[in-house]
């Protein structure tokens, strides 16, 4: 049972585009999520996170939002750059434990 | 300040051979945990350790795997016997507490022939 979905296995831009990654949990518990950018051969790097506390966090370029009643949040990345082509994974945990969840991964592929 | 380092990046070897994966977490991090992605699947969940304790090894597959933290420091995750199924990227991660960033190695191939 996937806690955590991505259902996008992959995703193309035009670059100066925006990216949106989608990713829904099941788990009411989870109250923080963060996004990793995984490139190929490199273990996944921390991008954004956001507490169930806020409904948006802001880093630069990337966007999070959260919408908890529909158990829903996205990446945002605007503009969109080639350098940002990777795997994305979302994550969550729960309060009070220390297991991240992970999707499965959203491949961005940013067209020059 | 050096990250979360993993040896040996890759590593091939036979089917019941025993294989030991070593993780140094980033200093000062008391939480480290194992993960594993197999195939283009999710990155699951090992086990956690909080300084040498195990704290949740829920993930783990079954009893041929073998997580230690002597003294809290570094990790290593044995494999014995390997099979083929066990084949894939271990990844080791450390956070300073529960419910914050945690921080990912580059990674340890295994490939199970």
């Amino acid at each position: 049972d996937q806690q955590v979905k991505q259902n996008s296995p992959s995703l193309s831009v035009q670059e100066g585009r925006i990216s949106i990654l989608n990713c829904d949990y099941t788990n009411s518990m989870f109250d923080y999520f963060l996004w990793y950018k995984k490139y190929p051969a490199e273990g996944p790097t921390f991008l954004i996170s956001i507490s169930s506390i806020k409904d948006k966090n802001e880093d630069g370029r990337f966007t999070v939002f959260l919408n908890k009643s529909a158990k829903h949040l996205s990446l945002h990345i605007v503009p969109s750059q080639p350098g940002d082509s990777a795997v994305y994974f979302c994550a969550a945990s729960a309060q009070g434990t220390y297991k991240y969840i992970f999707g499965t991964g959203t491949r961005l592929k940013v067209l020059a | 300040e050096a990250g979360v380092t993993q040896f040996p990046s890759h590593s091939v070897i036979e089917k019941g051979q025993t294989v030991t994966l070593r993780c140094d977490p980033i200093s000062g991090h008391d939480n480290l945990y194992w993960y594993r992605r197999v195939m283009g699947k999710e990155i699951k969940f090992l086990l956690h350790f909080v300084k040498e304790s195990k704290q949740d090894e829920s993930g783990m597959p079954n009893n041929r795997f073998l997580a230690e933290r002597t003294g809290g420091t570094y990790s290593t995750l044995k494999v014995q016997p390997a099979e083929l199924e066990d084949s894939g990227v271990y990844f080791c991660a450390s956070s300073q507490g529960g419910g914050t960033t945690i921080y990912f190695g580059e990674g340890s191939w295994l490939t199970v022939v």
